[in-house]
């Protein structure tokens, strides 16, 4: 059991530019989620795949918002444009549908825009 | 519109004492809760979880309640250790669908 993976860890860029975020999720689970997190606050849902549909997105996303999960395995967050409002702490999360299901979470992605 | 929330920013308990955490949901719907814990500059960790066909849920040190009358449910983690010091966030999910919504969690010192 490997985990989340998210890459990269930090990311700094300026103000207008594109960035891109990759998550892993753990091989077997077939839901994906996309979190964001702000300094005290608790994570905010973004977006959620089951297998490679996305199935809802937050209206907390802007048009500069998208992701895709390719195939139903690694998932990409890429914003456009970006904007000042939009550092934080991306999360990515990953689950198993049944009972009993609970969320595991990467360790994040830091998004910092000068 | 906060569905779930968490009134106590912070919380300092000794170390070796009972650490209460709690948690009220206001959606009547919400029949799935999680508490996961989180370190600086990682991701949450599961804790522990309930159904809301249980009152309590019990897992070593960590013990969930909910009340579904109130609509709050609490995390008892006993005793404390000064390496459970870290944000506690409670989170909930409706029967049916897969969104959890997370409260905006609670600072847990713990004071050796």
């Amino acid at each position: 059991d490997t985990g989340v993976s998210q890459d990269p860890r930090h990311k700094i860029t300026k103000r207008g530019q594109n960035v891109t975020f990759r998550c892993d999720p753990i091989s077997e689970h077939n839901r994906l989620y996309w979190y964001r997190q702000t300094l005290g606050q608790g994570p905010e849902f973004l977006t959620y795949f089951q297998n490679e549909a996305q199935l809802e997105k937050s209206r907390l996303l802007s048009d500069r918002f998208s992701a895709e999960r390719p195939k139903g395995s690694f998932s990409t967050l890429e914003i456009q444009r970006t904007e000042q409002g939009d550092s934080a702490m991306y999360l990515c999360a990953s689950s198993k549908q049944g009972i009993g299901e609970k969320l595991f979470f990467g360790s994040g992605t830091q998004l910092s825009v000068l | 519109d906060q569905q779930v929330k968490q009134n106590s920013p912070s919380l300092s308990v000794q170390e070796g004492r009972i650490s209460i955490l709690n948690c009220d949901y206001t959606n009547s719907m919400f029949d799935y809760f999680l508490w996961y814990k989180k370190y600086p500059a990682e991701g949450p960790t599961f804790l522990i979880s309930i159904s809301s066909i249980k009152d309590k849920n019990e897992d070593g040190r960590f013990t969930v309640f909910l009340n579904k009358s109130a609509k709050h449910l609490s995390l008892h983690i006993v005793p404390s250790q000064p390496g459970d010091s870290a944000v506690y966030f409670c989170a909930a999910r409706s029967s049916g669908t897969y969104k959890y919504i997370f409260g905006t969690g609670t600072r847990l010192k713990v004071l050796a």
